[in-house]
């Protein structure tokens, strides 16, 4: 158990519709990344949040935002979903964005959309 | 942009033998960090190994241990007396130490052991 949790572990929905993926950091961690791991893509990065702040953006959609609250938990809010948007998403925390630290990964949460 | 590479989609071994997964890297920094992930069928994300680039000495961490070259931009992963507890997808990842501290994954290397 690495100590990030995320919620919920599946969700199935439909195209067209929105859904919110929750995670929480391991206790301390300031650091939040949020990764798709697709059999196209593979794993990639989406986006990163510092104690509240945005720090940095990799391949994620215009359709696909986050946020990150002041208990430090994280939300990926995904919109008009497409059949092409069924993943699994990683959330991963570290303490700080700093030279060393490990980023530990949640289990998932296994998005299909139908 | 860095990339990694993973040249082997699949690979096997019997039961307490070694093994080798190759990764290579591309990048224009001198200073980095490389990583070993196993991602059994739990789909956990398990850090198996890391190595700091300015680290000469190759890291280990019981029966799993790196050869890292870093002129060539190579960092394998070898696996000694291979357990059924081995079997999972293995994923080479870099993280630079500027700026966004993603990590960038290979594709990975599906490793299953016969027993």
């Amino acid at each position: 158990d690495s100590g990030v949790t995320q919620t919920p572990k599946h969700l199935i929905t439909a195209t067209g519709q929105r859904v919110t993926l929750r995670c929480s950091p391991r206790s301390g961690d300031l650091s939040v990344y949020w990764y798709q791991q697709s059999l196209d893509q593979g794993l990639q990065f989406l986006i990163q949040y510092y104690n509240g702040e945005e720090r940095a953006k990799g391949n994620i959609l215009e359709r696909f935002s986050a946020q990150q609250f002041p208990d430090l938990h994280s939300e990926l809010n995904l919109s008009s979903l497409e059949l092409g948007d069924s993943a699994l998403y990683f959330c991963a925390s570290s303490v700080v964005p700093g030279t060393y630290d490990e980023q530990y990964f949640g289990p998932g949460t296994r998005l299909t959309v139908t | 942009a860095q990339t990694v590479t993973q040249s082997q989609p699949e690979m096997s071994v019997q039961e307490a033998e070694t093994v080798t997964l190759s990764c290579t890297y591309d990048t224009s920094e001198s200073d980095y960090y490389l990583f070993w992930y196993k991602q059994p069928p739990s789909r956990q994300m398990i850090l198996v190994i890391r190595q700091e680039a300015y680290k000469q000495q190759n890291a280990t961490e019981n029966r799993f241990s790196v050869n890292f070259q870093k002129a060539a931009k190579s960092f394998s992963l070898k696996i000694s007396d291979s357990q059924l507890g081995d079997a999972a997808m293995y994923f080479c990842a870099y993280r630079s130490p500027q700026g966004a501290q993603k990590l960038v994954f290979g594709q990975g290397t599906r490793l299953t052991i016969n027993p």
